[in-house]
This record gives C-alpha cells, sequence and structure tokens, in this order.
C-alpha cells in the first residue's frame, strides 16, 4: 500500500498568514498516463470533506485562488497565502495512483 | 447539482448485518466508479470500496474483504454497501462518493454506523 505522510499534524495560524502543508508518499505517483494522481480534500468542522486540489495543482471550481498545490514525485504542499476563518478544518492528501486509495493522517488547522 | 445522499446507517449489534444506501442525482449515474469511504469518531478517512460503471470491478480495503460487499443497479440509480459480521471498528461515518480515476470528486454527507452491544 502507499503510505501518505502529512506534516504537520497541527498548524495553529494567524489570520492573515500564509500556511502550508507538506504530504510525502511512500512510492512515486506518476500514473503510467503520465498523470501525477495526489489530490487534497479539506473538512470543515461538522462537514463532509470537499476536495480543494485535484492532480497535484488544479484547483477545483469555486476553491479560492489563495489555496495552491505544487510537488513531484513522492513530495507536495498544499499552501494557503493568507488563512482566513472559514479556511479552520482538517486537511487530508490522497493519492489515487493505485488501489487502495489512501489518505494522510489529517492536518488540523487552526486560529491562533 | 451533484448529490450524494446516503440511508442505512444505525446502531447495529456485533457480529451483525447493515446494508448502506447511496441514491445519486446531478450526474449521469451509469456511466461513473463509485466509492465508499469511511471515517471513525474523530479519525482521519478511510477508503473502503470502489465498483466501476457496470459493476464488474470492485476494489476493496483489506480489513473489509469477505465481509463488505459493494454493489449498485443503475436502473434504480443505487449505490450499496452490504456490511456482514460488523465489529466496534467498523463504527464510522461512512460516505458514499463519486469516484474519477485517480480522486474523488464529490461526497454525501454520510451515515452513521455504529456497532455496539
Amino acid at each position: 500500500d502507499v503510505v501518505m505522510t502529512q506534516s504537520p499534524l497541527s498548524l495553529p495560524v494567524t489570520l492573515g498568514q500564509p500556511a502550508s502543508i507538506s504530504c510525502r508518499s511512500s512510492q512515486s505517483l506518476v500514473y503510467s498516463d503520465g498523470n501525477t494522481y495526489l489530490n487534497w480534500f479539506q473538512q470543515r468542522p461538522g462537514q463532509s470533506p470537499r476536495r480543494l486540489i485535484y492532480e497535484v495543482s488544479n484547483r477545483d471550481s469555486g476553491v479560492p485562488d489563495r489555496f495552491s498545490g505544487s510537488g513531484s514525485g513522492t513530495d507536495f504542499t498544499l499552501k494557503i497565502s493568507r488563512v482566513e476563518a472559514e479556511d479552520v478544518g482538517v486537511y487530508y492528501c490522497m493519492q489515487g495512483v493505485q488501489w487502495p486509495l489512501t489518505f494522510g493522517q489529517g492536518t488540523k488547522l487552526e486560529i491562533k | 447539482e451533484v448529490q450524494l445522499v446516503e440511508s442505512g446507517g444505525g446502531l447495529v449489534q456485533p457480529g451483525g448485518s447493515l446494508r448502506l444506501s447511496c441514491a445519486p442525482s446531478g450526474f449521469t449515474f451509469s456511466s461513473h466508479w463509485m466509492s465508499w469511504v469511511r471515517q471513525a469518531p474523530g479519525r482521519g478517512l478511510e477508503w473502503v470500496a470502489s465498483i466501476n460503471q457496470g459493476g464488474s470491478e470492485k476494489n476493496y480495503v483489506d480489513s473489509v474483504k469477505g465481509r463488505f460487499t459493494i454493489s449498485r443497479d443503475n436502473a434504480k440509480q443505487s449505490l450499496y454497501l452490504q456490511m456482514n459480521s460488523l465489529s466496534a471498528e467498523d463504527t464510522a461515518v461512512y460516505y458514499c462518493a463519486r469516484y474519477i480515476p485517480g480522486t474523488i470528486d464529490y461526497w454525501g454527507q454520510g451515515t452513521l454506523v455504529t456497532v455496539s452491544s
């Protein structure tokens, strides 16, 4: 199985400041079709998960442009340029390159 | 607008069975892979199972193989998860999700399954 490791697991951030979450995979997430299947999800308190980013860096419709994804191979990052109150929640990375699909442990973002 | 509505959760005794259902709308159900993902109380996300468009290909996480069965009825526009031999470790919110190769793009609101005597 592909193991996904996130850091940090807890991320206190001051409003308006940037935030960064790292996700590392135990194997390359480059599929045979050349695409890299690394996704980021946001789960606000009491809500279902919502996809933010797919294929490393593609933002979903309606996702603010303060969210960005980057990385390659086995090393990926989700960045929030300026944290807002509505960004509070848990963020998960997920690999889609092979079964079983696997998620990182989650990073809990809170406001300082 | 894509919507996924789960039902069938509840309290079940250890060793018991439960069938979850998911009613999709807003997209052509028969054209998409579908999945179940669960989240134990206070824990992270765990993919459970996926099924292809026609139901001929199914994949499961090891911990549920032989106990859970994912299925679909395209005529009825429904996705199912039959769960047998349930244990406390299966207690979780179960999410129905739309799977596109490499990603999950939509999630339902979830249904809570509690396994307890």
